[in-house]
């Protein structure tokens, strides 16, 4: 079946670094990906959209230049979290949606974070 | 009140139960998923359902569009099964997926 690869899964960084995170879908396109945020025990939290070749709409709330999403192919969407904070600590995960209009998801790993 | 809200919020059950996840919603959806998140955090894609019924091993998820309800529904349920079950569905035209708060199933030997 599809698969969509995060990466890293866990990730330790120093307070006022960025970190990248990965999400590749690997054998099919998606056309939209999205990231999402969930701390302990809550819901995910949409963070923003991404199109394949267009800018990323982001949730109310959501800083922009802080969480930099870049959907540069249709395989490949990336989160950088710029000058990381350890209130940036959670839990990111990201999902695809196959081509066109379909309805499919299909869910990366997820990407642990934690700011020192 | 929240488009898609599920019950029960947190389940307990011996294993061999037959575990029953409801989710109710109230707008008009071209698509209902049911997700489950382990501990670990990863997620996975259970079923993806717009009408009727679907089963896939020991779990069973079934729809009532009419009534915007849908259940998902585990036999001889087994401590692996202890997880979150997420129920999430796509509006009519919508991009972005709407999730219910989640079900903490907890299965004990």
């Amino acid at each position: 079946g599809a698969v969509v690869s995060q990466h890293p899964s866990r990730v330790i960084c120093k307070s006022g670094t960025s970190v990248k995170i990965e999400c590749r879908s690997l054998d099919f396109q998606a056309t939209t990906m999205f990231w999402y945020r969930q701390f302990p025990k809550q819901s995910l939290m949409l963070m923003a959209t991404s199109n394949e070749g267009s800018k990323a709409t982001y949730e109310q709330g959501v800083e922009k230049d802080k969480f930099l999403i870049n959907h540069a192919s249709l395989t490949l969407s990336t989160l950088t979290v710029t000058s990381a904070h350890p209130e940036d600590s959670s839990f990111y995960i990201c999902s695809a949606r196959a081509g066109g209009a379909g309805n499919t998801i299909y869910f990366g790993e997820g990407s642990w974070l934690t700011v020192v | 009140k929240n488009e898609v809200e599920q019950s029960p919020q947190n389940l307990t059950a011996q294993e061999g139960e037959f575990i029953t996840i409801n989710c109710s919603y109230s707008v008009g959806i071209s698509a209902l998923h049911w997700l489950q998140q382990h501990p670990g955090g990863g997620i996975v894609s259970l079923f993806m359902l717009s009408s009727g019924k679907k089963k896939h091993g020991r779990l069973i998820a079934t729809i009532n569009i009419q009534e915007k309800h849908s259940s998902l529904h585990i036999t001889a349920s087994h401590p692996r099964d202890s997880a979150v079950y997420i129920c999430a569905v796509f509006a009519f035209g919508a991009q972005k997926l709407v999730f219910g708060q989640g079900t903490r199933l907890t299965i004990n030997p």
